[in-house]
């Protein structure tokens, strides 16, 4: 079947735009999570979501980042007034009900000049 | 902030020959995953072992899990060209969130 799918796949915003990253996840998958990678380092937790409900945000850096998955499908992270040190790798991930895999996205790549 | 330390940091071998990447961690864990990244793209999951397992085998590879250490090791045998990527591993703990090393950049050289 389908796997997880992120749109854009890049993404170029000048500072102080904001910017929609949307996650497609797995049919059928209750958890997605978002995750983000600066180059070189390994992925970041920013937030998690059981269906619709967001149980987790603590990752989010700062208030200017904004997720939701209204219908517990699709996820938007929306990040506003993007600032250079946004620039990174957006990964999104989906869970099956009683499995501890997740499944990755391509990812968006966020370049804010 | 990271949980993991992943060594080497960086790794180039000849096709043929086995790979050791390891992974420490700090805290307890449910399980810990190991990730390919080949570069431009997504993770992609390779393999998982639980906190109560020692070893996992799975084609070509090989991990292995030391709770009293904190530590993991990935080997992969017989290496190939395609085999060269970033390798991540995770550890999940508490909560449902992965806390992932800072990666292994595996090159295996035709």
């Amino acid at each position: 079947g389908a796997g997880v799918s992120q749109s854009p796949r890049y993404k170029v915003a000048k500072r102080g735009q904001d910017v929609a990253l949307r996650c497609d996840p797995i049919s059928g998958h209750v958890s997605l999570f978002w995750y983000q990678q600066a180059l070189g380092q390994g992925p970041e937790f920013l937030t998690y979501f059981q269906n619709e409900a967001q149980l987790d945000k603590s990752g989010l850096p700062s208030d200017r980042f904004f997720a939701e998955r209204p219908e517990g499908s699709v996820s938007t992270l929306k990040i506003q007034r993007t600032q250079q040190e946004d620039s990174a790798v957006y990964l999104c991930a989906s869970e099956g009900v009683s499995t501890d895999t997740q499944y990755f996205g391509p990812g968006t790549r966020l370049t804010v000049l | 902030s990271q949980q993991g330390e992943e060594d080497p940091q960086a790794l180039s071998i000849q096709e043929g020959e086995n790979a050791t990447m390891n992974c420490s961690y700090k805290t307890s864990i449910n399980n810990l995953q190991w990730y390919r990244q080949n570069s431009g793209r997504g993770l992609v999951h390779l393999i998982l072992i639980r906190s109560n397992e020692r070893e996992k085998h799975s084609g070509r590879l090989r991990v292995t899990l030391d709770t009293s250490k904190k530590s993991s090791s990935l080997l992969i045998t017989a290496s190939r060209a395609a085999d060269t990527a970033s390798y991540f591993c995770a550890t999940n703990n508490a909560g449902n969130m992965l806390t992932f090393g800072g990666g292994t950049r595996l090159m295996v050289k035709p």
